[in-house]
């Protein structure tokens, strides 16, 4: 199984801010990467797929990049409503495996 | 647009069996796979298992196989997760979500959208 490690597990940050979010792959998953946002009391949503995808309607201050086994999920000016837990997805291989997630909080 | 609605959770004991069902419209059913993953109490996303798009193919997470079967019924537009000798570690809320693409394989293997979800809670 493909173990998918996130870090940090919580990044407090302020409105207006760069960030960098990061997605460790155990063994390759070529560009098999996806991102999910979960704002609080919400359900997941698709941000990213293919490693640097966005999905429908997602604002370009998401951006992804990455292959191989390293992935990062950057979001270039926080806004309030980008509060919220993010996480990886390889479907490069089955079983499918998510990491544990990033919660941007505000600081 | 496209609807997932689960149901079938709820509190049940250790031990005892429980049908998920996720009512799908809005879009071509059995144009696309279909899968569950459950989202633990402390956070964490699990993917449990998929099928594909006729439900003649399945992928299984072994942390549940052989316990939960996938299902579907096309002539429905439903999709089931059977769940056998439940224990408290199966306590999450289960979240039914479509492929984002066509085709059966990993490599489409993207969920969007998902369910809102159903809690289901295994009492000792």
């Amino acid at each position: 199984e493909i173990v998918m490690t996130q870090s940090p597990a919580t990044l407090s940050v302020s409105p207006g801010e760069r960030i960098t979010l990061s997605c460790r792959a155990s063994q390759t998953v070529s560009t098999r990467l996806a991102w999910y946002q979960q704002k609080p009391g919400q359900v997941p949503r698709l941000l990213i797929y293919g490693a640097s995808a966005r999905a429908t309607g997602v604002p370009d201050r998401f951006s992804g990049g990455g292959s191989g086994t390293e992935f990062t999920l950057i979001i270039s000016s926080l806004q309030a409503e980008d509060f919220a837990a993010y996480y990886c997805q390889q479907y490069n291989d089955w079983p499918l495996t998510f990491g544990g997630g990033t919660k941007v909080e505000i600081k | 647009e496209v609807q997932l609605v689960e149901s079938g959770g709820g509190l049940i004991q250790r031990g005892a069996n429980l049908r998920l069902s996720c009512a799908a419209s809005g879009f071509t059913f059995s144009s696309y796979a279909m899968t569950w993953v459950r989202q633990t109490p402390g956070g964490g996303l699990e993917w449990l298992s998929s099928i594909s798009e006729s439900g003649s193919n399945t992928q299984n997470s072994d942390s549940v196989k052989g316990r939960f079967i996938i299902s579907r019924d096309n002539s429905k537009n439903t999709l089931y997760l059977d769940m056998h000798s439940l224990r408290d570690d199966d306590t999450a809320v289960y979240y039914c979500a479509k492929f984002a693409i066509t085709g059966w394989t990993r490599l489409s293997a993207i969920f969007d959208p998902w369910g809102q979800g159903t809690l289901v809670t295994v009492s000792p």
